[in-house]
């Protein structure tokens, strides 16, 4: 059964640092991973999606990797901006038209 | 395109009774699924529909929950009667396979 875990639960930090959010899942058989961000009492927006032959995606400050043999993925967000605060959740995907599976996501708050 | 429509944005009602949410795929995306999410929870799935029939509804409480896509396009997820533990949000998400999904703004459900 997959699990996916993301670490840390919650994260703060200054406006202008870069950081990197931590996505670990047990089943490498994945079709893909995708990242999405969510704001609060809203839905899910998609931010990166990487395919399992990708070992990386970049959109404007973000990029995420993809290390399916050790069951990892991180999410890098150059220079921080407040806009950025919200909940970051990693899904990974077994099949083509397969359910995705959630971890729990990242709580980021970037202090002005 | 359009994204993918979901209405009530919001609904409170007291428990036992019964409330339904609908959602409108994009066009084209033959798999449709609806996600629960529970505050401070990553969203897990409900039941995924293939068109009009239904894929995976394993974690579906069939008791009080029941879900239909009719002409393989909208989709209507009904709950009744309500449980307090009901509470959350639902989203509704749409693929159409090589791509990742695509979700909806979500129905924020408080039982009360």
């Amino acid at each position: 059964k997959q699990e996916v875990t993301q670490i840390p639960a919650a994260l703060s930090v200054p406006e202008g640092e870069n950081l990197v959010l931590n996505c670990s899942f047990t089943d490498s058989a994945i079709y893909n991973l995708q990242w999405f961000r969510q704001d609060p009492g809203k839905g899910l927006t998609s931010l990166l999606l990487i395919q399992s032959s990708q070992r990386e995606q970049t959109s404007g400050r973000l990029n995420a990797s993809l290390d399916k043999s050790s069951g990892r993925s991180t999410l890098y967000i150059a220079a921080s901006q407040p806009g950025d605060s919200a909940t970051y959740l990693c899904a990974v995907r077994r099949n083509r038209d397969d359910k995705i599976i959630f971890g729990k996501g990242t709580r980021l708050h970037i202090l002005p | 395109e359009a994204g993918v429509a979901q209405s009530p944005r919001y609904k409170i009602i007291e428990k036992r009774q019964s409330v339904a949410f609908w959602c409108n795929p994009i066009s084209g995306h033959a798999t449709l699924y609806w996600y629960q999410q529970i505050l401070g929870q990553g969203p897990k799935l409900l039941i995924q529909f293939q068109n009009n029939g239904v894929v995976d509804d394993s974690q579906l409480p069939k008791d009080r929950f029941s879900a239909e896509r009719l002409k393989g396009v909208d989709s209507t997820l009904k709950i009744q009667p309500a449980k307090l533990e009901d509470s959350a949000v639902y989203l509704c998400a749409s693929s159409s396979g090589t791509h990742g999904y695509t979700f909806g703004s979500g129905t924020r459900l408080t039982v009360v």
